[in-house]
């Protein structure tokens, strides 16, 4: 199957600063990408849809001005969390899927908090 | 709209007893069906999916689901449990196979005790 990366796997920052979020896919072109968030013992929440080249279609209640995400290739998405705040804290799941895919697959996510 | 329902938080079963996670499901249009599994601090791997066709699914790790559109189910089982098959289980449905966004339900804790 496809593999897809997620840089870091964790981060630590103080509350006020900007982090960003790398989804990479290793050896496929990804049409589109998913960001998902998990809260602990909970399920994972769409955030965010993007498809190369094209702004993201954000799901209702995510704010677009404080989680950016950029789709510049075929192979890379970013989600950059502004201004971080302590309850940002969560795990961040990228997925991408391509044409000659018929599923998403997922990256091994990214532990962020915000101190 | 879409949505998913998995009944059980947690599912506990001996080692070697066959296993059930149950899933149903309610979505306009035909369905397709998702099962992950996540381990702790890991993303999901993907277990099996639905699309159409024969409604009993293979899967990864000898897991198996079977789409059931009477009931609007799709449980996954397994005949015989492992100790590394506790994890956490999410089941979800798409309106599409990749390009359309993924509903997750809240998940089930596998426990397998031995």
């Amino acid at each position: 199957g496809a593999v897809v990366s997620q840089h870091p796997s964790w981060v630590i920052c103080k509350s006020g600063t900007s982090v960003k979020i790398e989804c990479r896919s290793l050896d496929f072109q990804a049409t589109t990408m998913f960001w998902y968030r998990q809260f602990p013992k909970q399920s994972l929440m769409l955030m965010a849809t993007s498809n190369e080249g094209s702004k993201a279609t954000y799901e209702q209640g995510v704010e677009k001005d404080k989680f950016l995400i950029n789709h510049a290739s075929l192979t890379l998405s970013t989600l950059t969390v502004t201004s971080a705040h302590p309850e940002d804290s969560s795990f961040y799941i990228c997925s991408a899927s391509g044409s000659m895919y018929n599923e998403q697959f997922f990256g091994p996510g990214t532990r962020l908090t915000v101190l | 709209a879409q949505s998913v329902a998995q009944p059980e938080d947690q599912v506990n079963v001996a080692e070697g007893n066959p296993l059930t996670v149950k899933c149903t499901y309610s979505v306009s249009g035909n369905p397709y069906l998702f099962w992950y599994v996540q381990y702790p601090n890991r993303g999901l791997q993907f277990l099996l999916k639905y699309i159409t066709g024969d409604n009993l699914v293979k899967g990864s790790y000898g897991f198996e689901a079977e789409f059931n559109k009477s009931q609007t189910s799709f449980h996954l089982k397994k005949p015989s449990a492992l100790v590394s098959d506790s994890a956490l289980y999410f089941c979800a449905v798409s309106r599409s196979y990749n390009t359309d966004k993924l509903i997750f339900g809240t998940g089930t804790r596998l426990q397998v005790f031995p």
